[in-house]
């Protein structure tokens, strides 16, 4: 069975802070898919990012990171010099071979202050 | 422009009272999904679809059905709503079947009282 855990239920920084989301999955799968999508207050489910098993490299878009390590099970998010506008519900998942469908973790608050 | 269609946005129902949520893609993608999000326990499976008139349960499809009579529709249905069945629910469209990005509708919070 496939699990996804997001073990920081909020996070609360101040406006220019570093802050990492961390996201630990469990699967037997060889071939899978790990996922960030964000929750503004509006509600809908924006896609942030996409990553396959077979690419570990890390990724950067502009002050957002993600650090994939298989050695790990981990597939943590880093938002740098963060802002308001970051504020939101936080959500990893991870796909594999079973008809398109997603394994989500519990997500993660981040609330941003000025 | 691709796009995930739901209606109702927002419903306000009561016990027992059927309803239907609707779901409409306009990308003839063979995969679709609900899902629904409770605080603390993320999003969860409760039905998906592989292709018109083949469907399946997820991890949570008590009091749920289904159906999938065209390729761009499917609609949620709700025999008897009951009050545990209040929660935000998402429809998603997959390109294939295998890891692809998801397409998600706007989600339709439903309260039962």
């Amino acid at each position: 069975a496939q699990k996804v855990t997001q073990a920081q239920t909020e996070i609360s920084v101040v406006e220019k802070e570093d802050v990492t989301l961390d996201c630990v999955y469990e699967t037997r799968d060889t071939t899978y898919y790990l996922f960030w999508y964000k929750q503004p207050p509006s509600g809908e489910l924006v896609f942030l990012i996409r990553r396959n098993s077979f690419d570990e490299q890390n990724e950067i878009s502009g002050r957002y990171s993600w650090n994939f390590q298989k050695s790990t099970s981990s597939f943590n998010f880093t938002i740098t010099a963060s802002q308001v506008v970051d504020s939101a519900v936080y959500f990893c998942a991870l796909g594999g071979t079973s008809y398109g469908k997603l394994t989500f973790g519990q997500g993660t608050i981040l609330t941003v202050h000025p | 422009e691709a796009q995930v269609t739901q209606n109702p946005r927002y419903l306000i129902t009561v016990t027992g009272k059927k309803l239907t949520v609707t779901c409409s893609q306009n990308m003839n993608h063979e995969y679709m999904s609900w899902y629904r999000q409770d605080p603390g326990l993320g999003l969860r499976q409760i039905y998906y679809s592989m292709n018109v008139e083949v469907t399946d349960k997820g991890d949570v499809p008590e009091g749920y059905k289904v159906s999938r009579k065209e390729k761009r529709n499917f609609p949620l249905i709700l025999e008897s709503p009951s009050p545990n069945q209040t929660s935000l629910y998402f429809c998603a469209s997959i390109h294939e079947g295998q890891g692809d990005e998801q397409y998600f509708g706007p989600g339709t919070r439903l309260t039962v009282t």
